[in-house]
């Protein structure tokens, strides 16, 4: 499909287990974000890269948290020894540029978490 | 207090009627304004953009920011039951997308 792909679309797992969350990007976009969402409440920053590289992870909210975008398209979002609090949906973007004003952020339909 | 505050609602309106949407904030230094709707289990989509304070019109949508009074507001005309979302302001103080605050977003529901 032409949007932002992000697998699986809902994750449930329990408290202490390891979770991958995948995002494909639309085609050509460099920039790439992580933002989670939180029942009720806007999306909060997370990650985000340009490229293969990340740009600012000033929003990964401790060490449990981490991504990877090895080849500059495909990223994925990792978190060790889950928690009850990590339960959300956790949404992939993709632009052109980093810049609102390059182009807009378009969203994926996000990875719904539940941690038992 | 959050830096974006946005009643939840939700706000119930008959087709047709004019809907008004309402962010206010904290922080003087933001200068990008976004309105982006979000179906039910879907991904936001953005709607508007507006730098600075002003007016912006795009079909039955009109987007306005008041900076003096920290205020912004979408206004939907004439609207439908497909207009039935939550609606989420989002602002920046710097041209990039990393840094966006959302507000926590306003559930609408349009009926027929």
């Amino acid at each position: 499909g032409a949007g932002v792909s992000q697998t699986p679309s809902n994750k449930v797992t329990e408290k202490g287990k390891y979770v991958e969350l995948r995002c494909d990007p639309i085609s050509g976009h460099t920039a790439l974000y992580w933002y989670r969402q939180s029942l009720g409440q806007g999306p909060e920053f997370l990650i985000y890269f340009q490229g293969t590289g990340a740009a600012d992870d000033s929003g990964l909210p401790n060490d449990r948290f981490f991504a990877v975008r090895p080849e500059g398209s495909v990223s994925t979002l990792k978190i060790q020894r889950t928690e009850r609090g990590d339960s959300a949906v956790y949404l992939c973007a993709s632009s052109w540029g980093q810049g609102i004003g390059t182009g807009e952020l378009f969203f994926g339909e996000g990875s719904r978490l539940t941690v038992l | 207090q959050k830096e974006v505050e946005q009643d939840p609602g939700p706000l119930s309106v008959p087709e047709g009627a004019i809907v008004s949407l309402n962010c206010t904030y904290s922080n003087s230094a933001f200068q990008y304004f976004m309105w982006y709707r979000q179906y039910s289990r879907k991904g936001p989509e953005l709607l508007m953009y507006t730098y600075s304070s002003g007016n912006k019109e795009d079909g039955r949508f009109t987007a306005q920011v008041d900076k003096s009074s920290k205020y912004i507001s979408l206004f939907i005309r004439d609207s439908q039951p497909s207009d039935s979302a939550t609606y989420l302001c989002a602002m920046s103080a710097n041209n990039a997308g990393n840094m966006l605050t959302f507000g926590g977003g306003t559930r609408l529901m349009v009926k027929p």
